[in-house]
């Protein structure tokens, strides 16, 4: 089983519709979490991190579930600029960060 | 407002040729990561640092080398390219090793013919 799975999609998305990621990991003394936007070409960006309460920065909301040991993440109201590859990033109680092979969003016009 | 900064952006090699990829950070960050990411893949974990003068191997540490003698330096060696070396390579750094975000430079396009 990989470290940090995630779904590579694409998710082919009307712009306005709420879309959602989840990314599994398999160790659970895995403590920090976060999600990455990757555009294409270029490097990762922080787009937030996790929190055991859960999240939110404006239309992106961000979950952990430490029993079932996934993360996830929800964007609402989709925009074109959202299009992007999405990168889970888990530290399994290290220096490290694992990361997802992430998933690809497309928002249609 | 540098960040992390490479160089090259982009270099063709030949096959067994050697090169240095260039990562610098101003951020006065003790942690430092270089990563190759192919296409369609996830980013692997080739060497690290949790300071000046101290390196570990990540995942894919074989044909490469690094070396830490400043707190902002952290350039990676490659000795006798070969094609499967053909990657992007990103370095970043971090205040704190896993817990804290990772900034990202914007990455080294290197091609081995």
């Amino acid at each position: 089983r990989k470290e940090v799975e995630q779904d590579p999609g694409p998710f082919n998305v009307p712009e306005g519709a709420t879309v959602a990621f989840n990314c599994t990991y398999s160790n659970s003394a895995s403590q920090s979490f976060f999600w990455y936007r990757q555009d294409c070409r270029k490097e990762p960006k922080l787009l937030m991190s996790v929190y055991s309460s859960g999240n939110e920065d404006g239309r992106f909301t961000a979950q952990l579930n430490r029993a079932s040991q996934y993360i996830s993440l929800l964007i609402r109201d989709s925009k074109l600029s959202d299009s992007a590859t999405y990168l889970c990033v888990v530290n399994p109680r290290s220096y490290k960060y694992i990361f997802g092979t992430g998933t690809r969003l497309k928002v249609l016009a | 407002n540098a960040g992390v900064t490479q160089t090259p952006k982009f270099r063709i090699l030949k096959i067994g040729q050697s090169m240095t990829l260039q990562c610098t950070q101003d951020m006065n960050h003790n942690y430092m990561y270089w990563y190759r990411q192919d296409p369609g893949m996830g980013l692997k974990l080739i060497y690290y640092s949790v300071g000046a003068g101290i390196t570990d191997k990540g995942e894919v540490p074989n044909g490469y080398n690094v070396s830490r003698s400043t707190t902002e330096d952290f350039p990676l060696r490659l000795e006798l390219a070969a094609p499967s070396q053909t990657s992007v390579y990103f370095c970043a750094s971090s205040s704190e090793g896993g817990l804290e975000t990772q900034y990202f430079g914007p990455g080294t396009r290197l091609l081995v013919l």
